[in-house]
């Protein structure tokens, strides 16, 4: 079975810095995807940024990248230059056969 | 407003009645997922339909509960005598699916149900 781990359950960063959140899977599949979901308070929950698993280069959109290290089945995400938007619950996800399973999500809050 | 919509958005129930959820997915998206969140909790897959059949459904998925997407339109999830243990965000989210490719799924905004 595969499982996401997420170890901060809490993280905060000030407004304009950059902050990573950890994540770590369990899988035996080779061919996978990787995801980051944000959910803001109250507000549903939105893709921010994936990753093929076949692929080597790290995923990035805009402020934000990843660190997709496979062998250590880690999957990081940086958040550059933080806004106050920003602030959400942050879930890392694995995706087979259609079915998403998804960490415990980190809280990330940024502070003005 | 083309997205995933549910409803209703909140749902207060007693012990022991039968609810009923309902997602909308964004027009032509032919897969459906029901997803349940509990507070503190990443989702938790229940089930997925691609049209109208029912692909997959999760040992989490009790015999109380069922879940219907008659028309490969809209879907329905049913909850027969509620438990305090069933309260949790209920989230559907829907996607395209795309031959030899990923699919993107778009959440809806949840039904929050609370049993008392």
């Amino acid at each position: 079975a595969q499982t996401v781990t997420q170890s901060q359950p809490e993280m905060s960063v000030q407004e304009a810095e950059t902050v990573t959140l950890s994540c770590t899977y369990d899988t035996s599949e080779n061919n996978y995807y990787l995801f980051w979901y944000k959910q803001p308070p109250s507000r549903q929950m939105i893709l921010v940024i994936r990753q093929e698993a076949y692929k080597q280069q790290n995923a990035t959109e805009n402020r934000f990248s990843v660190n997709f290290q496979k062998a250590a089945k880690s999957f990081s995400l940086k958040i550059s230059d933080s806004q106050l938007g920003d602030t959400a619950m942050y879930f890392c996800a694995f995706m087979k056969h259609s079915k998403l399973v998804f960490g415990a999500g980190t809280i990330l809050r940024v502070k003005s | 407003d083309t997205g995933v919509s549910q409803n209703p958005r909140h749902k207060i129930t007693k012990r022991g009645q039968n609810v009923t959820f309902r997602c909308d997915p964004i027009s032509e998206h032919n897969r459906l997922y029901w997803y349940r969140q509990t507070l503190g909790q990443g989702p938790e897959f229940l089930t997925y339909f691609q049209n109208e059949a029912q692909l997959e459904k999760s040992r989490l998925l009790s015999d109380r509960f069922s879940a219907e997407r008659p028309k490969g339109s809209f879907s329905t999830l049913e909850i027969q005598r509620t438990e305090q243990g069933d309260s949790a965000m209920y989230l559907c989210a829907s996607s395209l699916d795309v031959l030899a490719g990923y699919n993107e799924q778009f959440f809806g905004p949840g039904t929050r149900l609370t049993v008392l």
